[in-house]
């Protein structure tokens, strides 16, 4: 019920293509999904984030798409950059608690 | 014109020693929070402060304390570190009362315990 199920665990991708990753939640009381980014040696910063009465969310190359009835979100990076490899966390939330994905390395080849 | 500081960025210590990491903000935010991440899981919310309300997750251990003197500090004490402890902290705020409400995360104390 309280288990945000992330994948893939790892992605390289190259320079000017599309990186995908997907989150899957199980607790329907959750009501915002927000996108961590985390560069090695730096703490989670917030990448974007939605809630479940819109399907997508974009913001220059980073666009959410939200499946409420599959209890699925994803992101999406167009024209990945090298500056763009980091780890990503997904995250569901309520008001009393978050729980994020086990994370997905990516790494944009050059 | 660093937000959220986490002092010390690597501590060591021995079983069962006790060990107190520090946090502090110049946001001037509500709540605080702290998270365990070991390596390749997923942050673990240990507890967080709204104001000096202190909100304990239901399986965070007793060997975790925290404590919250003034609005800008916060700290992790630990207080028989073992083996299983040896993790990234990483500490956040945020300016209102919804776990939902934008994190912003310190560059987190990575614990060793020998």
């Amino acid at each position: 019920q309280q288990q945000v199920k992330q994948s893939p665990q790892s992605l390289i991708v190259q320079k000017g293509g599309i990186s995908i990753i997907n989150c899957a939640y199980e607790n329907t009381a959750f009501d915002y999904f927000p996108w961590y980014q985390q560069f090695p040696g730096k703490g989670p910063a917030l990448l974007i984030a939605i809630r479940p009465d819109v399907s997508e969310k974009k913001e220059g190359r980073f666009t959410i798409s939200f499946n409420k009835s599959a209890k699925q979100f994803s992101l999406h990076i167009m024209d990945s950059q090298p500056g763009d490899s980091a780890t990503y966390f997904c995250a569901a939330s309520r008001a009393d608690k978050i729980i994020f994905g086990k994370g997905t390395r990516l790494h944009i080849l050059p | 014109d660093a937000m959220v500081i986490q002092n010390p960025r690597y501590q060591v210590t021995q079983f069962g020693k006790p060990v107190t990491l520090s946090c502090s903000q110049t946001l001037n935010h509500n709540v605080m929070y702290w998270y365990q991440q070991k390596s390749s899981q997923a942050p673990k919310l240990l507890f967080h402060y709204y104001d000096k309300d202190f909100n304990n997750e239901a399986d965070t251990p007793d060997n975790f304390q925290s404590r919250r003197p003034n609005t800008s500090f916060c700290f992790l004490d630990i207080r028989s570190p073992g083996l299983g402890d040896a993790a990234m902290y990483l500490c956040a705020t945020s300016r209102g009362d919804h776990i939902a409400d934008t994190q912003y995360f310190g560059p987190g104390t990575r614990l060793t315990v020998l």
